[in-house]
């Protein structure tokens, strides 16, 4: 099955800096690759998804890369905010009617 | 996401018994899904259904169990024989299993 890796687990920044989180998975089949942020205490939520037709996703201060290659994906965050302090998770799935899988998370911590 | 309503946010174990956790979502969501989270260990899947009456087994089932009779509600119970059940228990959903899932508020679970 799929198996997913995250890096870094912990990220610390200072506030307007870049932070870039990496992601590789096994499964070469797999074709959706979304990223989940989770601040402390409250629910993952969905913040960019990319599929593998697609090499680069922004929106606003965030984007996404894939390489279908080298089967890895990354979460880029620029200028970042003390509010984008919180634990990131990216996942993968093969097409089909199999399940996402998760990396265990990155806590990122932004310093004012 | 308030379409998934998670109850209780807080619940106790005494040892031997069983419990159910509560997972409703009016989402009109086909697929349901059960995560525990653990610290530093991400999003485990313990059990997920694309349809009423349908369910299959996550990468962690052993000590669980679940049931789908109606399409807004995947209850899941943590039967005794799970040995180490104290978790933040994770329920989400999605249209179908090939679209973004959105989660609940969780619920934290602890033994007596």
């Amino acid at each position: 099955g799929e198996n997913v890796e995250q890096h870094p687990s912990t990220l610390s920044v200072q506030e307007g800096d870049s932070a870039v989180i990496k992601c590789t998975y096994s499964d070469s089949a797999s074709n959706y690759f979304p990223w989940y942020k989770q601040e402390l205490g409250k629910r993952p939520q969905l913040i960019i998804d990319i599929r593998s037709n697609v090499g680069e996703k922004k929106d606003q201060r965030i984007a996404v890369t894939l390489n279908k290659t080298a089967k890895h994906f990354s979460l880029h965050i620029t200028e970042t905010q003390p509010e984008d302090s919180a634990v990131y998770f990216c996942a993968a799935r093969v097409s089909g009617n199999t399940p996402l899988v998760f990396g265990k998370g990155t806590r990122l911590s932004v310093i004012a | 996401d308030g379409g998934i309503t998670q109850s209780p946010k807080y619940l106790f174990r005494k040892e031997g018994q069983n419990v159910t956790l509560s997972c409703e979502q009016n989402l009109n969501h086909d697929a349901m899904y059960w995560y525990r989270q653990d610290p530093g260990q991400g999003l485990r899947l313990i059990y997920y259904s694309q349809i009423v009456n349908d369910f299959q087994k996550g990468d962690i089932a052993e000590g669980y169990s679940v049931s789908r009779e109606k399409k807004e509600s995947f209850p899941l119970t943590v039967t005794s024989a799970q040995k180490n059940p104290t978790a933040f228990y994770l329920c989400a959903s999605s249209p179908t299993q090939d679209q973004p899932q959105h989660f609940g508020d969780g619920t934290r679970l602890s033994i007596l």
